[in-house]
């Protein structure tokens, strides 16, 4: 059975312009989380997505988003970029909501803002 | 908000020997999770747990959840060059956020 993949895996980025970012989910995975790791901060909750439906979300501002396909793939997306975006992106997947079933991560994306 | 704290924040033990990793949160814990990660990878899930007391084991890892200290330990016996990365525990932190410890990172020397 194949893991959570994410694409791309790197990305270099001017400070303004926006980034979209991939996550597909082990199959048969319903539920998508995202998570920004960063030094400074640690790993930080994004945003939950169980069935195409956002279930909670993290103390980010509204330049992050995310949305969820039909087939549970899910992309987040960050506009106007910022230096201190620059950081791993984690996704992982469930079969369930998170708090009930075990999460698997994927890779991550590393993004740098110049 | 609920804050998690992990200590020691490193540790460098000889092969063989055992440790514990503990992970303190500032509010009552009803989930707790413990993962590991490699540098710059993703995160591998080691176990969960969700009621006061339980305690898990794998492989050589066993942790535990006390729900009156609002603490988990993790510790790993006999300690093995695979085991070395970095440890985060994770809780329910309302509201169905993940809260995050800031990691403690393990070396192993051969």
């Amino acid at each position: 059975k194949a893991g959570v993949t994410q694409t791309p895996r790197y990305l270099i980025k001017t400070r303004g312009q926006q980034v979209t970012l991939s996550c597909s989910p082990i199959s048969g995975h319903r539920s998508v989380s995202w998570y920004q790791q960063t030094p400074g901060q640690g790993l930080q909750f994004l945003f939950e997505y169980f069935s195409e439906t956002q279930r909670n979300k993290g103390n980010f501002p509204g330049r992050f988003s995310g949305r969820q396909f039909s087939n549970s793939r899910s992309e987040m997306n960050v506009s106007t970029l910022e230096l201190g975006d620059s950081a791993l992106y984690l996704c992982a997947s469930s079969i369930g909501p998170r708090q009930l079933y075990e999460q698997y991560f994927g890779p991550g994306t590393r993004l740098t803002v110049t | 908000s609920q804050e998690l704290e992990q200590s020691p924040q490193s540790l460098i033990v000889q092969e063989g020997k055992n440790l514990t990793i503990n992970c303190t949160s500032s509010k009552t814990l009803y989930g707790l999770y413990w993962y590991k990660q490699k540098y710059g990878e993703g995160l591998i899930f080691l176990m969960m747990l969700q009621k006061g007391g339980e305690e898990k084991s794998h492989e050589k890892i066993t942790a535990k959840l006390d729900e009156k200290k609002q603490q988990s330990s993790l510790h790993i016996t006999a300690s093995q060059p695979s085991h070395a990365g970095i440890y985060l525990c994770g809780a329910d932190g309302g509201g169905n956020k993940l809260v995050f410890g800031a990691g403690t990172i393990l070396r192993v020397k051969s």
